[in-house]
């Protein structure tokens, strides 16, 4: 079965980091691009930022540039979303999901909460 | 990187059939095939119901269907059930090579 489980989410403080995780099973993760959507309270889905299947490319969103990183370790199958500087905007649940022009699989998500 | 215009809420009764549209521009959902469609339920992860404008996932149901005219894409549901009931969203690739989605419709089944 094709899974995606993230991880790492919670309660930060204003201008604090979190490092947000997925954990991918059931394909071949190093052949797929993989990204991050956001999806604030109430409100729409939200690309955040993709990663190609090597690494070797990444793109991100106006919002977060400069700020996030995304990753990938593929002999460990996991995705990751390094959320520096944060702020009270970015708090939502953070989706991974699997592939590039269209997105197949995605997890349950994890909430990031950005409050003093 | 503007969100793709589509219509807040949309009903139908039913058995009915019913239209979403999607807006966006040359540099988007003009510009390429690669407009998806999206069913979320409420507290759910998003589901894949249609890619490159026409195509449905294995296992969604032929009541969906895909199109595209210009800068224009639209998802159709024939047949409405109760349990279509749901947020749609509408995503294009662009020229960037980022994803943009649309605002999200809410389909109310009367």
């Amino acid at each position: 079965e094709v899974q995606l489980v993230e991880s790492g989410g919670g309660l930060v403080q204003p201008g604090g980091s979190l490092r947000l995780s997925c954990a991918a099973s059931g394909f071949t993760f190093s052949s797929s691009a993989m990204n991050w959507v956001r999806q604030a309270p109430g409100k729409g889905l939200e690309w955040v930022s993709t990663i190609s299947d090597s690494g070797g490319r990444a793109y991100y969103a106006d919002s977060v540039r400069g700020r996030f990183t995304i990753s990938r370790d593929n002999p460990k199958n996991t995705l990751y979303l390094q959320m520096n500087s944060l702020r009270a905007e970015d708090t939502a649940v953070y989706y991974c999901a699997k592939d590039y022009r269209y997105y197949s699989v995605w997890g349950q998500g994890t909430l990031v909460t950005v409050s003093s | 990187q503007s969100a793709l215009t589509q219509p807040a809420s949309v009903s139908g009764s039913p058995g009915q059939s019913i239209t979403i549209s999607c807006t966006g521009t040359s540099s988007d959902v003009g510009g390429n095939n690669y407009v998806s469609w999206y069913q979320q339920h409420p507290g759910k992860a998003p589901k894949l119901m249609v890619y490159d404008v026409s195509n449905r996932p294995s296992g969604v149901s032929n009541r969906f269907s895909g199109s595209k005219s210009g800068n224009t894409a639209s998802l159709t549901m024939s047949g409405l059930q109760a349990e279509d009931e749901a947020d749609y969203y509408c995503s294009s690739y662009t020229k960037s090579n980022t994803l943009v989605f649309g605002g999200g419709t809410k389909l109310t089944v009367l």
